[in-house]
């Protein structure tokens, strides 16, 4: 089976810009994960749908981040304005139901460079 | 301090076991896993183990789990080249599942 897909695979912008990154998960998945990795750190979630409704998005940072997925399927995670410290990789990740949270399939990710 | 700690780096001969180390402070975590990340790539589940196990076999991977010390070990048999990768180290308590995230120690094979 195709497995979690994501564009673009890289980004650079300049701070106060804004940017988009798409995310198609896994075929029947019903929930989708984001998740920003720093450098040299583990990835850290930043919200997770069941289908098209938010189940936490506790860690997103609201004043600048914000994600949908209206039809259950695809999700777009948008940052506007952009600042230095947003630079990472964004890994979109798929599990079959929320409680399968455990048995998660990542994406490649897009890593996003703000100068 | 951290809530998943893991050595930075390991490096290995090729053909010898490499063992893996990492130590949680929740001791309400149900399930640890191990993650495997290529350079470029997304993360790899490789294993998880329940938290009332104590061992977990599968292929050259056996992960051993102390509960009473919170420390979680990966042990690769006959590591191979292929096998040079960041390995993360995680839990997650039962409910969310959401797993918590180390930084990753980074495995290096050499010939």
């Amino acid at each position: 089976e195709a497995g979690v897909a994501q564009s673009p695979r890289y980004k650079i912008i300049e701070k106060r810009q804004s940017v988009a990154f798409w995310c198609n998960p896994i075929s029947g998945h019903a929930t989708l994960y984001w998740y920003q990795q720093i450098l040299g750190q583990g990835p850290k979630l930043l919200i997770q749908f069941q289908n098209n409704g938010v189940v936490d998005d506790s860690q997103l940072p609201k004043d600048r981040f914000s994600a949908e997925r209206l039809k259950g399927v695809d999700s777009t995670l948008k940052i506007q304005p952009a600042k230095l410290e947003d630079s990472a990789v964004y890994l979109c990740a798929s599990s079959p139901g929320q409680e399968f949270s455990y048995e998660q399939y990542f994406g490649p990710g897009t890593r996003l460079t703000v100068t | 301090g951290e809530d998943v700690e893991q050595s930075l780096f390991l490096s290995v001969r090729e053909g010898d076991s490499s063992v893996i180390n990492c130590t949680y402070t929740d001791s309400s975590s149900t399930y640890l896993y191990w993650y495997k990340q290529e350079p470029g790539a997304g993360l790899q589940l490789l294993t998880y183990i329940f938290s009332n196990m104590d061992m977990k076999q599968d292929q050259r991977l056996t992960v051993l789990l102390n509960k009473k010390d919170k420390h979680l070990s990966l042990r690769i048999a006959d590591t191979q080249t292929g096998d040079s990768a960041i390995y993360f180290c995680a839990e997650s308590e039962g409910g969310s599942y959401i797993p918590t995230f180390g930084r990753g120690t980074s495995l290096i094979v050499h010939p």
